[in-house]
């Protein structure tokens, strides 16, 4: 049982937008900073969003991050086949002092 | 480029130990906080622990305290992840990152898979 908690699975059709949602508490998500990373299949996660809603260098404006209150989205526009992937957002909790994933969302792009 | 490089992992029994090492480049590695990430077969990503810069400060998950020891060597561009008292959930690709994780891992390695297994 993940301490953020994400849909496991979401899907759209190409071209399409999806956003996956991660909803937390006052203790990590509401008093932190929210990231967001993407694991192709076989791969190592990458990092998408950072500090709630800014992209790293090289990552396309399709990808977009939000946070509200204790809940961070993350959007995702134009969707490619390429973007199947394992989505994880994660967090600092500061009552655990440890750092808290989402169990993931894995995107199908139909 | 910049690069990490996880070694060290592979089978070992139940109770056994285990260290693992990433080899750094391409950054100034003493500038950075460096943590261990771990994700055991199928399932997701599973914080470890996490080094400042200096080696001053030290945090661990609940699951391997006590058992787990992280370190660095900034003078060789090393993170190390020395793993006692091994059990069967500890069977996971392991991963070192670098970046604060108060903010984010802006670096991933490649992983190194550790199985504990009679």
């Amino acid at each position: 049982q993940s301490v953020l908690t994400q849909p496991p699975s979401v899907s759209a059709a190409p071209g399409q937008k999806v956003t996956i949602s991660c909803s937390g508490s006052s203790s990590n998500i509401g008093n932190n900073y929210v990231s967001w990373y993407q694991q192709l299949p076989g791969t190592a996660p990458k990092l998408l969003i950072y500090d709630n809603n800014k992209r790293p260098s090289g990552i396309p404006d399709r990808f977009s991050g939000s946070k509200s209150g204790t809940s961070a989205t993350l959007g995702i526009t134009g969707l490619q086949t390429g973007d199947e992937a394992d989505y994880y957002c994660g967090t600092w909790d500061s009552s655990l002092s440890a750092l808290v994933f989402g169990g993931g969302t894995k995107l199908t792009v139909l | 480029q910049v690069q990490l490089v996880e070694s060290g992992g592979g089978l070992v029994k139940p109770g056994g130990s285990l260290r693992l090492s990433c080899a750094a480049s391409g950054f100034t590695f003493s500038d950075y906080y460096m943590s261990w990430i771990r994700q055991a077969p199928g399932k997701g990503l599973e914080w470890v622990s996490y080094i400042s810069s200096s080696g001053s400060t030290i945090y661990y998950a609940d699951s391997v305290k006590g058992r787990f020891t992280i370190s660095r060597d900034n003078a060789k561009n090393s993170l190390y992840l020395q793993m006692n008292s091994l059990r069967a959930e500890d069977t996971a690709v392991y991963y070192c990152a670098r970046g604060d994780p108060m903010f984010a891992f802006d670096i991933w390695g490649q992983g190194t898979m550790v199985t504990v297994s009679s």
